[in-house]
């Protein structure tokens, strides 16, 4: 079965600082790979996803994910972060067994951004 | 397009009664799915439907039941409410029962059980 480690819960970024949010993921084969995002009080929004190909992928708000498949990570960066991102965000990973496809999601992580 | 909705946004329940909240979605998605959020363990899926007069259970459906008589609407039932069941509920719908397919996720319900 597949499984989603986002290893810090909480992060604190000055805002105009960059970020980089930690996802590792366990899955025997090729995986698919999500980063989502949820406001306060909202539900939850794709920013970005990777399936094949190249393995630095770009999203929307300026972010992007880099696969490392021989890390088994799918980190999120940003440059430089506005006071707008601040919300949670949800690495996931879908495992495409035919009948049983299934979104497996992560514990999260809270980004606070200070001015 | 309003995408998917979910009605009510707050609830609060006293143990022992039941509930029906709603999801709707209209962008005439054939999967549509109900999720389940808890402080430190991410999102966890219930139920999800494939289609119309299809559905199947996903990860955490104990005290839950869910129908699928319309392509637009997915209602969640609480049958007999539990603190257990104290959490926020997203309900979620895409084109296809494909992992590659976009979820589009409703704004959630708020559920508090006493």
């Amino acid at each position: 079965a597949q499984s989603v480690t986002q290893p810090d819960i909480h992060i604190t970024v000055s805002e105009g600082a960059s970020l980089e949010l930690r996802c590792n993921y366990s899955y025997g084969a090729t995986p698919y790979l999500f980063w989502y995002v949820q406001s306060p009080g909202q539900g939850l929004q794709l920013l970005l996803k990777y399936f094949s190909g190249d393995t630095l992928v770009q999203g929307i708000k300026g972010f992007e994910a880099e696969f490392k498949r021989s890390q088994s990570s799918f980190n999120l960066r940003k440059p430089s972060v506005h006071w707008s991102d601040a919300a949670e965000y949800f690495c996931a990973v879908g495992a495409a067994n035919f009948g049983n496809e299934k979104l497996t999601f992560g514990t999260g992580t809270r980004l606070t951004i200070i001015p | 397009n309003a995408g998917v909705t979910q009605t009510p946004k707050f609830q609060v329940l006293k143990t022992g009664q039941s509930m029906t909240l709603q999801c709707a979605q209209d962008m005439n998605h054939e999967y549509m799915s109900w999720y389940r959020q808890d402080p430190g363990m991410g999102l966890r899926l219930i139920h999800y439907s494939v289609g119309a007069g299809i559905t199947d259970q996903g990860e955490v459906p104990n005290g839950y039941n869910v129908s699928r008589s319309t392509t637009e609407d997915f209602p969640l039932r609480l049958l007999s409410a539990a603190p257990s069941q104290t959490s926020v509920y997203f309900c979620a719908s895409s084109y296809q029962a494909s992992v590659t397919d976009t979820q589009y996720f409703g704004p959630g319900t708020r559920l508090t059980v006493l």
